[in-house]
């Protein structure tokens, strides 16, 4: 069972480039959300999908954008990386009340 | 102000022995639910646990309990019998429904306790 699959899991970029990550559910969730993991602050909500064709900010969502692409897909973009986002990302689904969480990208902005 | 407060950055405990894990939690509304998650080494975060705020029962999954005070707006986590497995860092979480009565699922978490188990 491949559950939540994000790639890429590692990435480094420098000030000013561009990036997307990629996410993937099979579990057939309507809910879908990106968070951000730096050390000390837990992980806070960048932006969510509560169904296909929605998207809404979090509590952090300045400096990316996100695409809800279908019901399985949603990507997280970030257009002009800056050294503060360098963190690590998670995607994750909704189960009955749960979140499923892909194994993380590690993204470092030099 | 924070919504999930976990007061302990770090936590030992020696393998076989219980451990408790607090976290305190700041809420107005009367539904929501709170959750607790491992982050192994690995980095993967592990569902563990959930309490609905109706729920009368403590949950309890497997050495897993959750020690909820509703007065006091706390929900620990009580690991039983720990494991040298069960060194992680683990997390609190809530999920509050909006002001249209809906949350989407949206889970808000604390910072984090890490847990070490001696041998």
């Amino acid at each position: 069972n491949a559950g939540v699959t994000q790639t890429p899991k590692f990435q480094v970029l420098k000030t000013g480039q561009s990036m997307t990550l990629q996410c993937a559910q099979d579990m057939n969730h309507n809910s879908m959300y990106w968070y951000r993991q730096d050390p000390g602050m837990g992980l806070r909500l960048i932006y969510y999908s509560a169904s296909e064709g929605t998207t809404d900010k979090g509590e952090v969502p300045n400096g990316y954008n996100v695409s809800r692409l279908n019901k399985r897909e949603f990507s997280l973009r970030l257009e002009s990386a800056a050294p503060s986002q360098t963190s690590v990302y998670f995607c994750a689904s909704r189960g009955r009340g749960e979140l499923f969480f892909g194994e993380g990208s590690r993204l470092t902005v030099l | 102000a924070q919504k999930i407060t976990q007061t302990q950055p770090g936590m030992f405990v020696q393998e076989k022995e219980a451990v408790t894990l607090d976290c305190t939690y700041d809420t107005s509304d009367q539904s929501y639910g709170l959750f607790w998650y491992k982050q192994p080494s690995s980095g993967e975060m592990i569902f563990l646990i959930y309490q609905g705020s109706y729920d009368e029962q403590n949950a309890t999954e497997g050495r897993y309990s959750l020690n909820f005070q509703k007065a006091r707006k706390s929900a620990n986590l009580v690991i039983s019998a720990s494991q040298l497995g069960d060194s992680a860092m683990y997390f609190c979480a809530m999920r509050e429904v909006d002001a249209g009565g809906t949350s989407y699922g949206k889970l808000t978490f604390g910072q984090g306790t890490i847990l070490t188990v001696h041998p």
